[in-house]
């Protein structure tokens, strides 16, 4: 299993909106409805911010949201904020009980 | 208070095994299959393998087979993580994290351990 594909590195200023891209294939992303993102902060355990492709656990801002269409999903945060500030990573099913992360996003808040 | 706590980081030499724990609280252990993700220095995560900590089944990522062993202890509610023939490109925090479904993998992991770092250098 291929690592899906994100870009290196996204930013934006306080205020704005981004997004942040998470490519597969039809054996991953684009077969089965179960997308995750992560956040990470340096030096600290990754963060559950979405999962099933769109849902936000409790406690999640909803400045985050999630979409997918056909092999790529799509992370977009409004509003952002300095502590926004970090890694995020998606991570998808890729069949056989196996997952697959991406390569992670440095998102810099200017 | 439900969390995971890992063991402490390791120093290996090439070649040799290392063994992290990760202790599960405040939840039943037996109810919710357990992942584990590792973390070379400055790179991505990589999902390795789950554990079903009722029946202890197993299910790991091609590149792991036959080097990464998952195992549980009921009994303390803790999971292991067992990798062998260690090489330096196996220097990463190795991370233990919960799948929420109960007795089902819903795909995702919701909570997570600190990590564990294990250096192999010689």
């Amino acid at each position: 299993q291929s690592a899906l594909t994100q870009p290196a590195s996204v930013s934006g200023s306080p205020g704005q909106s981004i997004t942040i891209s998470c490519t597969g294939t039809s054996s991953d992303v684009g077969n089965y409805n179960v997308v995750s993102w992560y956040q990470q902060h340096p030096g600290k355990a990754p963060k559950l911010m979405i999962y099933e492709v769109s849902k936000r656990p409790s406690g999640v801002s909803n400045r985050f949201s999630a979409s997918k269409s056909g092999n790529t999903a799509s992370l977009t945060i409004s509003g952002l904020q300095a502590e926004d500030e970090a890694n995020y990573y998606c991570c998808s099913y890729a069949g056989n009980n196996v997952w697959v992360f991406g390569g992670g996003t440095k998102l810099t808040v200017l | 208070q439900v969390q995971l706590v890992q063991s402490g980081a390791e120093v290996k030499k090439p070649g040799a095994s290392v063994k992290v724990s990760c202790k599960a609280s405040g939840y039943t252990f037996t109810g919710y299959y357990m992942h584990w993700v590792r973390q070379a220095p400055g790179q991505g995560l990589e999902w390795m393998g789950w554990i079903n900590p009722n029946s202890g089944g197993t299910n790991y990522t091609q590149k792991f087979q036959g080097r990464v062993t998952l195992t549980r202890d009921r009994s303390i509610s803790t999971a292991y993580m067992e990798v062998t023939r260690l090489t330096s490109d196996d220097t990463a925090v190795y991370y233990c994290a919960r799948d929420p479904g109960y007795s089902i993998l819903e795909g995702h992991f919701d909570l997570w351990g600190r990590g564990t770092l294990v250096t192999v250098s010689s």
